[in-house]
């Protein structure tokens, strides 16, 4: 089974802090993504990464980055946090390709709360 | 991608099958149509996907209308666990680093 896992399910942080949010998949895939996911707005994505040290803005990148040095881990960074940034977030990962590995798979989601 | 209409809701007895529709009547030629859910607090979880075929696999059933502008996404014997919101989502193939497009999806509720 293909398995994507985020650092933490539930964080809090406060305004103006740096916040890292890490995805972990053990599938050797090369595709991965953050999306965050809030009430009537469905889910955005903020970056995207096809390969080692790759990355494509999403649809919302400002106010982050990311880091993808190995293969396997996909980092999400909050380079100053705003209560605006409140929101669940999540990682998938892909493989690239055509046929069923194109299909995305998600981790458990990490709710963060900026105060 | 193309967009897709789905019920807001729907009720389903526990034990009994779960039947989804979903319409995409712009659908083209070279976009799949996916489904998958997401229980209350947890990451969405991929269900199946097909192109015109119909599909099962170990959790449901995709049945796609010969023109390919609706679906049915069937859970053959509901569980409680099965309660959660299905999404419905037409996508091209070779859309490599592209998103997926979540609509507002159905809200199933699998009751006792």
């Amino acid at each position: 089974d293909v398995k994507v896992t985020q650092s933490s399910r539930y964080l809090v942080k406060r305004t103006g802090e740096k916040v890292f949010l890490e995805c972990v998949q053990d599938m050797d895939h090369e595709n991965m993504f953050w999306y965050r996911q809030d009430p009537g707005l469905g889910l955005r994505l903020i970056y995207f990464s096809y390969d080692v040290k790759m990355k494509e803005k999403g649809d919302i990148p400002e106010g982050y980055s990311v880091s993808r040095e190995k293969k396997e881990r996909f980092s999400l960074i909050l380079e100053s946090a705003s209560t605006n940034q409140t929101s669940m977030y999540l990682c998938a990962s892909s493989l690239r390709g055509g046929g069923i590995q194109e299909t995305q798979y998600f981790g458990p989601g990490t709710r963060l709360l900026v105060l | 991608d193309a967009k897709t209409t789905q019920p807001t809701s729907m009720d389903c007895a526990e034990g009994r099958a779960a039947n989804l529709p979903c319409n995409h009547s712009t659908i083209s030629g070279n976009e799949y149509v996916y489904w998958y859910r997401q229980i209350h607090s947890q990451g969405p979880q991929y269900i199946i996907h097909g192109l015109k075929n119909n599909e099962t696999n170990e959790m449901a059933s995709l049945i796609i209308t010969e023109d390919r502008k609706s679906s049915t996404l069937i859970l053959p014997h509901a569980t409680l666990r099965d309660t959660a919101v299905y999404y419905c989502i037409v996508r091209a193939r070779g859309n490599q680093g592209g998103k997926l497009i979540f609509g507002q999806g159905t809200e199933l509720s699998v009751k006792p």
